[in-house]
């Protein structure tokens, strides 16, 4: 199946930092990759709908200038938590579609971001 | 709200038997998938049911989807102690706005 790349898989920094993600799709093109937030032992919760070349698409609730993302190409989407705080540690998931509107969804293996 | 709601929250089962999970949802849908989550690791897709599908089966997974009930159901057969993970089903639909909404997912625990 399509491979999906998270980098890095784990981070630790310190509180007030900025830290990027990156997701890309190897062999595949993707014009929508997804980000996904998810807690402990809870289910993913969409963070953003990111669109190659264009603006990403935030969810309610979730910070657009707290959480920048910018999918420059058709095969990578970055984010970045702007001035990382210990509530925003988490586990972060990007996801590309394979084909068409409703194909399958291909994961990346999640970047765990640990904020002190 | 979550699209999609899961039953059993967890699921403890010996090696061997069968392990079935359930998935409800709202809004009407265009398919519906389930995937598997390893702790700490990314998804994997199992398996997609369109909305005009009833069954379908891979492997060891039987998948079931009754969109008069607005619910599917995940079976897994001879269940492995490798089949431990979450599972989670996921909705995909113009009312979600095209967007996979997960749901609360069904973690399953198999004892050798």
């Amino acid at each position: 199946g399509a491979v999906v790349s998270q980098h890095p898989s784990w981070v630790i920094c310190k509180s007030g930092t900025s830290v990027k993600i990156e997701c890309r799709s190897l062999d595949f093109q993707a014009t929508t990759m997804f980000w996904y937030r998810q807690f402990p032992k809870q289910s993913l919760m969409l963070m953003a709908t990111s669109n190659e070349g264009s603006k990403a698409t935030y969810e309610q609730g979730v910070e657009k200038d707290k959480f920048l993302i910018n999918h420059a190409s058709l095969t990578l989407s970055t984010l970045t938590v702007t001035s990382a705080h210990p509530e925003d540690s988490s586990f972060y998931i990007c996801s590309a579609r394979l084909t068409g509107l409703y194909g399958e969804l291909f994961f990346g293996e999640g970047s765990r971001l640990t904020v002190l | 709200s979550q699209q999609g709601e899961e039953d059993p929250q967890a699921l403890s089962i010996q090696e061997g038997e069968n392990a079935t999970m359930n998935c409800s949802y709202k809004t009407s849908i265009n398919n519906l998938q389930w995937y598997r989550q390893n702790s700490g690791r990314g998804l994997v897709h199992l398996i997609l049911i369109r909305s005009n599908e009833r069954e379908k089966h891979s492997g060891r997974l039987r998948v079931t989807l009754d969109t008069s009930k607005k619910s599917s159901s995940l079976l897994i057969t001879a269940s492995r102690a490798a089949d431990t993970a979450s599972y989670f089903c996921a909705t995909d639909g113009r009312a979600a706005g095209n967007k996979l909404t997960f749901g609360g997912g069904t973690r399953v625990l198999v004892k050798p």
